[in-house]
């Protein structure tokens, strides 16, 4: 069955440092992968998606995510963290041939000045 | 583009009562999807929409829950009778005939009181 986890509930960065918000998966066949990111009383925003290719994704507002099949993982990264992404963040796979998404619990996100 | 469009944007209600969720998906997108967002349940896909045909409603909840797709640019998620416990935010989102490979565009969500 599919599946995906976010095993931290929260992380704590200050401003201009690295960030990793982690997520690991488990699928049959090939992974379709997602990060969404959700801001107080606000819907989800798409930030980026690995369909195949690069290991390497880009994305919205400097973040990226980067593949790792061997450990069947999809970390979400940024290099210089802002007080602005502090949010709720959300890992998500492809649910079978239909494309429904399973979400993870979530990571919330807060960057400190 | 508007993107995906939920009314009303917040919604208090008694117990026993109908409540009546909507949302407008993008235009020409032709799958829509109803979850629900709860502190001790996370993100849950309610039911699944693709070309207006419901395919996929094992989340919902129980009879009480509805949902209908009379057209492309209109669903509804009925709740009849309401209780507290279906105290949440609602999110409605739709997806692009592109197929699995496309990205779903939620809504700004109906946060649901049942008082």
């Amino acid at each position: 069955a599919q599946s995906v986890a976010q095993p931290e509930d929260q992380v704590n960065v200050a401003e201009g440092n690295p960030l990793t918000v982690k997520c690991t998966y488990s699928v049959s066949g090939n992974p379709y992968l997602f990060w969404y990111v959700q801001y107080p009383n606000r819907g989800l925003q798409f930030l980026l998606k690995y369909i195949t290719g690069d290991n390497l994704v880009k994305g919205s507002y400097g973040f990226e995510a980067e593949f790792n099949k061997s450990q069947t993982s999809f970390h979400l990264k940024k290099p210089s963290a802002l007080v602005s992404d502090s949010a709720l963040y959300f890992c998500a796979v492809k649910r079978g041939s239909q494309g429904n998404l399973i979400f993870g619990k979530g990571t919330k996100l807060s960057v400190k000045p | 583009d508007a993107g995906v469009i939920q009314s009303p944007r917040h919604e208090v209600t008694e117990m026993g009562q109908e409540v009546t969720l909507r949302c407008k998906p993008i235009s020409g997108h032709n799958s829509l999807f109803w979850y629900r967002q709860t502190m001790m349940r996370g993100l849950e896909l309610l039911i699944y929409f693709n070309n207006n045909v419901p395919i996929d409603d094992s989340g919902m909840p129980e009879d009480r829950f509805s949902a209908k797709m009379p057209n492309a640019s209109f669903s509804t998620l009925k709740i009849q009778p309401s209780e507290p416990r279906d105290s949440a935010v609602y999110f409605c989102a739709s997806r692009g005939s592109g197929g699995w490979s496309e990205t779903q565009y939620f809504g700004p969500g109906t946060r649901l009181l049942v008082l």
